[in-house]
């Protein structure tokens, strides 16, 4: 089965540091896409990053990275000098066949940035 | 306007009334997405549009009844609801739907209330 795990419920981190969160995922596919996003407590999910199962290389977007181990199945998503408006719920999500393509979410991680 | 809009952002209602909430995506996409979002609860995929045609209903009750009238519309019909809908509705869009490279953009969200 289809699965994104997010072992993290909640993280802090100091303003201006780096922070790490989380994502495992399990599937049989070969082909399958990996997404980052921040839901702000204004509800709207925000796009982030995407990472593709066959990218040799990690994708960055800014200040966002993916740390991408395929052998381990896991799609860490890296901040880097976190700001006080990074605050809010990240999610992990995987693009999936099963038939149809969709995603599957995880539990999300809420990061709190501390002044 | 820009994006994913959603209206209403906030709604309230009784069990016996009937409501629809409307999604509009601006960005030429041809697959849009309505979600659940509960407290404490993963992300829940309910119906997926693909050029207009249904392609997935994900054992959703019939108190809710989607509508897409073109590929930029997405409606949501909702009558006799139970206090147990009460949450974060989210509606999305995608280029196609049919890859795994396929990034989700989202709505603001319509806040729900069943009384």
């Amino acid at each position: 089965a289809q699965k994104i795990t997010q072992t993290q419920p909640g993280m802090f981190v100091q303003e201006k540091e780096a922070v790490t969160l989380d994502c495992t995922y399990d599937t049989s596919d070969q082909s399958y896409g990996l997404f980052w996003y921040k839901q702000p407590s204004s509800g709207e999910m925000i796009f982030l990053i995407y990472q593709g199962s066959y990218d040799e290389q990690n994708a960055t977007e800014g200040r966002y990275s993916l740390n991408f181990q395929k052998a381990r199945k896991s799609a860490n998503l890296v901040i880097s000098a976190s700001q006080l408006g990074d605050s809010a719920m990240y999610f992990c999500a995987m693009s999936a066949t099963s038939g149809t393509y969709k995603y599957i979410f995880g539990t999300g991680t809420r990061l709190k940035v501390l002044a | 306007e820009t994006g994913v809009t959603q209206t209403p952002r906030h709604l309230v209602m009784g069990m016996t009334n009937k409501k629809s909430l409307k999604c509009e995506q601006h960005l030429g996409h041809n697959a849009m997405y309505w979600y659940k979002q509960s407290a404490k609860k993963p992300l829940e995929l309910m119906f997926v549009y693909n050029f207009k045609e249904q392609t997935e209903n994900n054992s959703v009750p019939s108190r809710f009844s989607p509508e897409c009238p073109n590929s930029s519309h997405l409606f949501l019909h909702l009558h006799t609801l139970q206090p147990e809908d009460s949450a974060l509705y989210l509606c999305a869009s995608s280029q196609a739907g049919t890859s795994v490279t396929d990034t989700q953009y989202f709505g603001p969200g319509t806040r729900l209330t069943v009384l």
